[in-house]
């Protein structure tokens, strides 16, 4: 079965800090996403992947950073989190756009 | 440019009542597709259909149905016969022949069933 793999699913971390959060797919495919999910306003993309060490930014990019050193994994990066990226971060992956893949999703908090 | 309404928040419903849940579409491209998703307690994201905008059939799986209308650029989902399992948070989302992949989805609706 295929699969998204989002390595945690809570996070609690300090304003200020850097965090990441990692997706990992083994369908061998080439595109990857990163979307937050906030109550009322549904999925935003942040950034995608269309290739290794491609990167383009989504509608929401600010405050956001991602690494896409292999094709199986695709990392976001807060670098330096605020209260308002406390959010549902959800991972997806698409091989010819038939449909995306989610990950089961990271549900960060930022104190 | 782009978007996606879903314009029924919350809907409620009597297991074994039918329910349709609407979605509106804005584009200009005239090669699109059109997607539903449903995302259940658990939170990850499934799957339900893929249509492209050349394809106007209508589709039955199951208790499922879709209704794609170009003309007042709809795409809404009919669940038969509802059961407590259907009661999630269902997205609509299009995708423009970019080759991108984007979506952009709704707010979704979110839908309960009640045993």
């Amino acid at each position: 079965d295929v699969k998204v793999t989002q390595s945690s699913r809570y996070l609690v971390k300090r304003t200020g800090e850097k965090v990441f959060l990692e997706c990992v797919q083994d369908m061998d495919h080439e595109n990857m996403f990163w979307y937050r999910q906030d109550p009322g306003l549904g999925l935003r993309l942040i950034y995608f992947s269309y290739d290794v060490k491609m990167k383009e930014k989504g509608d929401i990019p600010e405050g956001y950073s991602v690494s896409r050193e292999k094709k199986e994994r695709f990392s976001l990066i807060l670098e330096s989190a605020s209260t308002n990226q406390t959010s549902m971060y959800l991972c997806a992956s698409t091989l010819r756009g038939d449909g995306y893949t989610f990950g089961s999703g990271t549900r960060l908090t930022v104190v | 440019a782009q978007k996606v309404t879903q314009a029924q928040t919350e809907i409620s419903v009597v297991e074994k009542e039918d329910v349709t849940l609407d979605c509106v579409y804005e584009t200009r491209d005239t090669t699109y597709y059109l997607f539903w998703y449903k995302q259940p307690p658990s939170g990850e994201l499934v799957f339900l259909i893929r249509r492209n905008s050349f394809d106007e059939q209508n589709e039955i799986s199951g208790r499922y149905s879709w209704n794609f209308q170009k003309s007042t650029s709809s795409f809404n989902f009919t669940i038969t016969a509802s059961q407590v399992v259907d009661s999630a948070v269902y997205f609509c989302a299009l995708s423009e022949w970019s080759g991108t992949y984007k979506y952009i989805f709704g707010t979704g609706t979110r839908l309960k069933v009640l045993a």
